[in-house]
């Protein structure tokens, strides 16, 4: 399997703070790879796909890069609706994994 | 719009099969570039996923749970389901059904989920 490892686990930031999360696979998954965000109590939503392709209709302060085996989530100026737990997933081989997660709290 | 929802028991005993079905209404399960998934997350846990089965009806398994699981589809009701057996404590968690659309995108769509608790 190929493991898959957020860091931080936890982030601390305040409103209007640019915020990166970082994703590391254990072997090249190409650019196969999504982010989510959850809120408490609801299903993850699709942020990004294909390492770096924003999902319609999510707002444009989310990015995505990276290819290989490291890649990155930035959000350009936090705001009070992204406070939230947010996860990566790979899809380039079977089977698909996740990120432990990564939980961003205010400051 | 495409939307999922799951259905099922939400208390299991131990060693007793777990069975989840998910219906997909806003769009035919059996049209277009579909994996059908089972997603699943321990309380205050992440996600792991468990299965899909693709809408040409192909089939793929975490392999930590393949020896357990089996996801089936009815395109007559528009439902594919999930059966876990020998189910333990380790298996209480909330499941999600999930769409991903094609091999080149990530999971678009998803179900509110369903808390299932394995407990005598």
């Amino acid at each position: 399997d190929i493991q898959m490892t957020q860091s931080p686990s936890t982030l601390s930031a305040s409103v209007g703070d640019r915020v990166t999360i970082t994703c590391r696979a254990s072997q090249s998954i190409n650019n196969w790879l999504a982010w989510y965000q959850q809120k408490p109590g609801k299903a993850p939503k699709l942020l990004i796909y294909k390492a770096s392709s924003l999902e319609s209709g999510v707002p444009s302060r989310f990015s995505g890069s990276g290819s290989g085996t490291e890649f990155t989530l930035t959000i350009s100026s936090l705001q009070p609706d992204d406070f939230a737990t947010y996860y990566c997933q790979q899809y380039n081989s079977y089977s698909w994994t996740f990120g432990q997660g990564t939980k961003v709290e205010i400051k | 719009q495409v939307q999922l929802q799951e259905s099922g028991p939400g208390l299991v005993k131990p060693s007793q099969t777990l069975s989840l079905t998910c219906t997909v209404s806003g769009g035919s399960i059996s049209s277009g570039d579909y994996y059908w998934s089972w997603i699943r997350q321990p309380p205050g846990k992440g996600l792991e996923w468990i299965g899909y089965i693709y809408y040409s009806g192909s089939t793929d398994y975490n392999p930590s749970l393949k020896s357990r699981v089996t996801i089936s589809v009815d395109t007559s009701k528009n439902q594919f389901s999930l059966k876990l057996s020998s189910v333990t404590a380790a298996d209480t968690a909330v499941y999600y059904c999930a769409g991903k659309r094609g091999y080149t995108s990530g999971f678009v769509y998803w179900g509110q989920g369903t808390l299932v608790t394995v407990s005598s």
